[in-house]
């Protein structure tokens, strides 16, 4: 019962600094997404995939890139931290639209990142 | 762009309240959802409509889509301390988005 799994759960980096954020899911979903949640602002999305090998931008995509090389798995990554990517990240993967209403999204559990 | 309205952004709930929060648009979407997050973890699914007027329940949780496509409500009936969290709504045509929450917090 694994469901989409994050790692890691906490990360501290130096503004500079590059780490990347890695998502598993094992429900042979075709859509994976990574969010940023921030106080008061909600879930916003940072990019997307709807498959493997294809990724697409979200509503927040600047400073971070992603790759989907397997379909089970969605990176996020940061190439120079910013203080302003100090937030908890949520990857989340959902069934194809065909048949399936878009939207039933299913979470894991977030990574804490803070930036200094 | 497209935005979801949602309120309260916060309330305090008491043992066995009954609990209303709602999200506007002035978009139309052809599903919604609401999901709920407890602390520390990543939100969960309680309930997803998929057409105008349709009113779903989930035991003490019930929501409607809205006639005009443009807004849902969710309802907690008796509510109980493992209530607490934040809940969200989501809009989809084909990409979903979010509402900023509700915080549900108790009485002190």
């Amino acid at each position: 019962n694994a469901g989409v799994t994050q790692t890691p759960k906490f990360r501290v980096l130096k503004t500079g600094q590059s780490m990347t954020l890695l998502c598993a899911q094992d429900m042979n979903h075709e859509y994976m997404y990574w969010y940023r949640q921030d106080p008061g602002m909600g879930l916003r999305l940072i990019h997307y995939s709807v498959g493997e090998g294809t990724t697409a931008k979200g509503e927040v995509p600047d400073g971070y890139n992603v790759s989907r090389l397997k379909k089970q798995n969605f990176l996020l990554g940061l190439e120079s931290a910013a203080p302003s990517q100090t937030s908890v990240y949520f990857c989340a993967s959902s069934y194809t639209g065909r048949g399936r209403p878009a939207g039933e999204l299913f979470f894991g559990e977030g990574s804490r990142l803070t930036v200094l | 762009g497209q935005q979801l309205n949602q309120s309260p952004q916060s309330m305090f709930i008491q043992e066995g309240e009954d609990v209303s929060m709602n999200c506007t648009s002035s978009s139309i979407f052809n599903t919604w959802l609401w999901y709920k997050q407890d602390p520390g973890e990543g939100p969960v699914l309680l309930i997803a409509l998929y057409k105008a007027g349709e009113l779903t329940s989930n035991g003490r949780l019930t929501a409607q889509f809205g006639i005009t496509r443009k807004d849902s409500f969710l309802n907690i009936s008796a509510s109980i301390p493992s209530d607490v969290g934040i809940y969200f709504c989501g809009g989809s045509q084909g990409n979903l988005i979010f509402g900023k929450g509700t915080k549900l917090s108790v009485k002190p």
